[in-house]
C-alpha cells in the first residue's frame, strides 16, 4: 500500500533563516505531487506541483520553492524566511490517471 | 473562475445527523471530494463522487450533488464524538492535462456529546 511521510512535523524558524521540508512517497511510481499550505482559520493553497522529476510548476509567486530530485521525493524550501511563511503545510500525492489526492501528515511551521 | 464555499461552523448533538453543504462555481468540475482533517493532521479523504452521479452513499456517509445549482452536500449519519473535526469540500477541473483542486476554507463540526 501507498504511504505519505512529512518531516519534520514541527519546526519553529527564525526570520531569515533558510527551509527546508521534506515529503516521500511509498508504494507509488511516478505519482504527481503537490505542496499546500494551509494558514490558520484559512483553506488550502496549492504552492507547486510537479508530474516529474525535476519538473516543478508554481501556483503563486511566493518566498519559497520546491525541487523534486528523486521520483519519490518533493522538498520545499526558502532561503530566507518571512513571518507571512508561518503555516501547515501538507504535501500530496495522486497515482496518475486516478482522480484523488491523498494527503501526508503534514509540518506545522511557526516563524518568529 | 474556481470558487468553493463552505459555512464555517456546524454544532450537532451525538446521535443526530449532520449535515454539511458546499457550493462551487465552476460547471466543469468532474469530480467533488469531502475531506476530514482531525486536530494537528493531515487531511483524510472521507468519500468522492464523479459529477454525472447524483448520490454517494457510504456507510454512515451519503453524498449529495446538484450540478445544477451546484450545491454538494455530506450528510453523516448517527453523528459521533469522533467526527467532531474540520471538514473539507472540494473540486476538481482538468486544466490543460493538468488535475487542479480548489479547495473550501473548510467546516469545523462540533459534536456535543
Amino acid at each position: 500500500s501507498q504511504t505519505i511521510h512529512q518531516w519534520p512535523a514541527t519546526l519553529v524558524q527564525p526570520v531569515g533563516s533558510p527551509l527546508s521540508l521534506e515529503c516521500t512517497v511509498e508504494g507509488t511510481s511516478n505519482p504527481n505531487l503537490y505542496w499546500y499550505r494551509q494558514a490558520a482559520g484559512r483553506g488550502l493553497q496549492l504552492l507547486f506541483y510537479s508530474v516529474g522529476i525535476g519538473q516543478i510548476s508554481s501556483e503563486v509567486p511566493q518566498n519559497l520553492s520546491a525541487s523534486r530530485p528523486q521520483d519519490r521525493q518533493f522538498i520545499l524550501s526558502s532561503k530566507k524566511l518571512l513571518l507571512s511563511d508561518s503555516g501547515f503545510y501538507l504535501c500530496a500525492w495522486r497515482e496518475r490517471g486516478v482522480e484523488t489526492q491523498y494527503f501526508g501528515p503534514g509540518t506545522r511551521l511557526l516563524v518568529l | 473562475g474556481e470558487d468553493v464555499e463552505q459555512s464555517l461552523f456546524l454544532s450537532v448533538r451525538e446521535g443526530d445527523s449532520s449535515v454539511i453543504n458546499c457550493t462551487y462555481t465552476d460547471s466543469s468540475s468532474t469530480y467533488l471530494y469531502w475531506y476530514k482533517q482531525e486536530p494537528g493532521a493531515g487531511l483524510q479523504l472521507l468519500t468522492y463522487i464523479f459529477s454525472n452521479m447524483d448520490m454517494k452513499q457510504d456507510q454512515r456517509l451519503t453524498v449529495l450533488l446538484n450540478k445544477k445549482d451546484k450545491h454538494l452536500s455530506l450528510r453523516i449519519a448517527d453523528t459521533q464524538t469522533g467526527d467532531s473535526a474540520i471538514y473539507f469540500c472540494a473540486e476538481s477541473i482538468q486544466s490543460g492535462g493538468y488535475q487542479k483542486v480548489t479547495f473550501g476554507i473548510g467546516t469545523k463540526l462540533q459534536v456535543i456529546p
